[in-house]
């Protein structure tokens, strides 16, 4: 089946700090990526929309300056969580798809701790 | 995208088979029903979709009514390992580069116990 990595699982680190969030598709081509946030015992919200080589539309409320997303490449999708505060604290989980009527793919998340 | 309610929990016993209902009254005709799952501190995981017909995998089986205004994902033998929050999502599947994500809901916590 479609295998969405991510990387890293887990990240701790102080506030102030930049982190990077890397999301590739193992064996198909990612025309379309998203990009996931969730806190606990809640569900997953839409942070934003990618497609490679396009700039990503964000959803209300969600800060295109802090939140850096790249898609340079049907395989692989960046999100760059800029001078991160501990309210970003939080489960950011990557999500890829091959085409319009394939479905969607997610990664394994990658846990954002900010101290 | 259409709304779907589901039960906000379910508990089923090991190695009996899991049925989980799913409300979208409002599906359109070109909207497919998707079922995901996710289990503590994972992404969430693909198990199955259509858009009429009943759908049957290695993992599920998806019965939709006739009207489309309902499905239940049907889980044969529910093991420990099935314990998860099951996701049912109504989307437009178009054969281009627009978004068409998935929205999630609250889903339903399945817990199966022994």
């Amino acid at each position: 089946g479609a295998v969405v990595s991510q990387h890293p699982s887990r990240v701790i680190c102080k506030s102030g700090t930049s982190v990077k969030i890397e999301c590739r598709s193992l064996d198909f081509q990612a025309t379309t990526m998203f990009w996931y946030r969730q806190f606990p015992k809640q569900s997953l919200m839409l942070m934003a929309t990618s497609n490679e080589g396009s700039k990503a539309t964000y959803e209300q409320g969600v800060e295109k300056d802090k939140f850096l997303i790249n898609h340079a490449s049907l395989t692989l999708s960046t999100l760059t969580v800029t001078s991160a505060h501990p309210e970003d604290s939080s489960f950011y989980i990557c999500s890829a798809r091959a085409s319009g009527n394939q479905p969607q793919h997610f990664g394994d998340g990658t846990r954002l701790s900010i101290l | 995208d259409a709304k779907t309610t589901q039960p906000p929990s379910m508990d089923c016993a090991e190695g009996r088979a899991a049925n989980l209902p799913c409300n979208h009254s409002t599906i359109s005709g070109n909207e497919y029903v998707y079922w995901y799952r996710q289990i503590h501190s994972q992404g969430p995981q693909y198990i199955i979709h259509g858009l009429k017909n009943n759908e049957t995998n290695e993992m599920a089986s998806l019965i939709i009514t006739e009207d489309r205004k309902s499905s239940t994902l049907i889980l044969p033998h529910a093991t420990l390992r099935d314990t998860a929050v099951y996701y049912c999502i109504v989307r437009v599947a178009k054969n281009n580069n627009a978004g068409n994500m998935l929205t999630f809901g609250g889903g339903t916590r399945l817990m199966v116990k022994p």
